[in-house]
Order: C-alpha cells, then structure tokens, then sequence
C-alpha cells in the first residue's frame, strides 16, 4: 500500500523569500513521486516527476524537489516565490505494480498564500 | 490543440436526478480517470480504465458510475445514490502502459466541473 502525507495544509510566504512545501511518502515498491500544482478552480498541472533517475529533479516555473530516501521524503523548494505561486500543491506517489492499473496517491494538499 | 475536455464546467443536479459528466482526450491516451476533490481532502479516485471496453472500481465508487465504448470518452454519471454529489470532479487521463515504464504513470487533468445540488 502507498500513502503520502503533506506536513503543512497552509503555507504563507513574503514574495521574494523561499518556499519549501514538505512531503513524507511510503510505498511498498519503488515509487514514482510526483508534484502538481491546482489553481483556483482549474485542473493540475504537473510541476516535476521523481522516477528513479537523479535525486534531484528540476520542474517548470524554478521549483525542484529532492527525493531522500533515507527519510522517505520529496520535500519541493523554489529560492523566491512570485505571487503567481499561489495555489494549492499536491505530492503524489504511483508505485510500479502493472495491477494497479498505474493509479495515484494524493496527499491532502498544501495552499499556499505569497504575501506582497 | 491537444488535451482534455471536460463539460460542463458547471453542473446543478435535482434530488433523484442522475448527471452525466462529459470527459473528452485527444491525447491518444489508453487510461483514463475519474477524481473527485473535496476540500481539504486531496483527490480521491472514482473509476478508472486502462482500455476500451473496461474499467474498474476506485476508492469511492458507489454512487457512481462510467462507460468507456470508445478510447477518447470516459463520460462519469453521478447516479441518484450518492446521497452527497457536491464536489469538484477531475477527470485525467495517461499513456498507460503504451507510454513506457516512465510515461505510464503521468496523468494529465482536465479544468474540472463543479456539480452542486439544488
């Protein structure tokens, strides 16, 4: 079984300052991790995917996460939010069991608030 | 323009009523999902199928209920049993199995229809 937990459910930042969004996830197999971002009332939108290649993964719009799997962790950073990073972001694990019908686990989300 | 299409982006269902949520891809795509968000709660998964012809039950599919006759349309009907039908529905779709070992898993979403009871 495979779940995925998001530490924060809001985070608020300054525009300009950093912003980390933490992730824990467990799987039973070796996972594909992925990041999404939703807009108000709109679809998701994949940031980054994490699928066994570098532990660090770069995505669109200067965000990257950091797969640690020591700590079972895929925290996402990005070095200086813009007021259009506010959204709700949600970390999603798929483990590889062709049974599974390649379905994905979404953490409860995190909502981001960028402050002027 | 390549993607997915959901209509109607919003939807008013009357007691006793069931709705049809119309999901469209021009992607190519084998698998196609069923999500439903309710706030706080992530996306939980309603139906998905991995070809034409079949599909199978996600976490919460009582109430629900979906066809897949062809590859480009996996329309979702919210029957009269689901006694609480309010919600943001996100309808996605991937390459399945067809798309490689690293392509398989990336869905891609639709912009949603909110359905709301009357």
């Amino acid at each position: 079984a495979q779940s995925v937990t998001q530490l924060d459910s809001h985070v608020s930042v300054s525009e300009g300052t950093p912003v980390l969004l933490r992730c824990n996830y467990s799987s039973s197999y070796s996972p594909s991790l992925f990041w999404y971002v939703q807009h108000p009332n709109k679809g998701l939108q994949l940031l980054l995917k994490y699928t066994s290649a570098a532990t660090l993964v770069k995505g669109i719009n200067g965000f990257e996460a950091e797969f640690k799997k020591s700590e079972t962790s895929f925290h996402l950073t990005k070095p200086s939010a813009h007021m259009s990073d506010a959204a709700e972001y949600f970390c999603v694990v798929s483990d590889h069991q062709e049974a599974a019908g390649n379905k994905l686990t979404f953490g409860g989300g995190t909502r981001v608030l960028v402050k002027p | 323009d390549g993607g997915i299409t959901q209509s109607p982006k919003y939807l008013f269902r009357k007691e006793g009523q069931n709705v049809t949520l119309s999901c469209e891809q021009n992607l190519n795509h084998d698998a196609m999902y069923w999500y439903r968000q309710d706030p706080g709660q992530g996306l939980r998964l309603i139906y998905y199928s991995q070809i034409v012809n079949d599909f199978q039950k996600g976490d919460i599919a009582e109430g629900y209920s979906v066809s897949r006759e062809k590859k480009e349309s996996f329309p979702l009907t919210v029957t009269s049993a689901q006694k609480n039908p309010t919600a943001f529905y996100l309808c996605a779709s991937s390459p399945g199995v067809a798309g490689g070992p690293i392509a398989k898993n990336i869905q891609y979403f639709g912009a949603g229809t909110r359905l709301s009871v009357l």
